[in-house]
């Protein structure tokens, strides 16, 4: 299985404030890469898919990058409902065997 | 408006056989896939297979192949996640979630509510 490594495991971050979240792949995965938010008490919210295209009503303030084996998604101005945990998850296999990175959860500084 | 409505939380002993389901409304059920996604007590978010309910194709992470069966029932737009023999590790909340394909096909797009399952003796 491709293992996918999310960085850091809690960030504290200030109301307004940028937050940058990393994800690693074992393997090159190309740009399948897809971001989701999992707010607490509520079911995950896809955000991100294809390293980069934002999934419709999702604002901009919210932006994915990366190829290969290095992703990130960047929060460019954190609003209350943002704080949550958000998980990466890689699609890059045929026959399907994706992979969730283990989270990161954004916390108010 | 999509929507899948998932069963009831259930309580079940070490060893017993359990089903929950997925229902799907709003749209085709055979068009789309479906995957489930186990999330164990305080922990993230782990795939462990889906079907394609148009021809019942199935696929299974490998940490779940030979433990559990996702299978779909066409004549009423329903998805199951079955076991045959459960164990303590199986607590968890388990969500199934639609693949609308297009631009995404493997993306989660839509989730159920999840359901809880519990195993203890």
């Amino acid at each position: 299985d491709i293992v996918m490594t999310q960085s850091p495991a809690t960030l504290s971050v200030s109301p307004g404030e940028r937050a940058t979240l990393s994800c690693r792949a074992s393997q090159s995965v190309r740009s399948n890469v897809a971001w989701y938010q999992q707010q607490p008490g509520q079911t995950p919210r896809l955000l991100i898919y294809g390293a980069s295209t934002r999934a419709t009503g999702v604002p901009a303030r919210f932006s994915g990058s990366g190829s290969g084996t290095e992703f990130t998604l960047t929060i460019s101005s954190l609003q209350s409902e943002d704080f949550a945990v958000y998980y990466c998850q890689q699609y890059n296999n045929w026959p399907p065997s994706w992979t969730f990175g283990q989270g990161t959860k954004v916390e108010i500084k | 408006e999509v929507q899948l409505v998932q069963s009831g939380v259930e309580v079940k002993k070490p060893g017993e056989s359990l089903r929950i389901s997925c229902k799907g409304s709003g749209y085709t059920f055979t068009t789309f896939w479906i995957s489930w996604v186990r999330q164990m007590p305080g922990r993230g978010l782990e795939w462990m297979g889906r079907i394609d309910p148009s021809d019942s194709y199935t696929n299974y992470s490998p940490s779940f192949e030979g433990h559990v069966t996702i299978a779909v029932d066409r004549s009423i737009s329903t998805a199951y996640l079955q076991w045959s023999g459960l164990k303590a590790s199986d607590t968890a909340i388990y969500y199934c979630a639609l693949s609308r394909g297009g631009a995404c096909q493997a993306c989660l797009d839509d989730w159920g509510q999840g359901t809880l399952v519990t195993v203890s003796s």
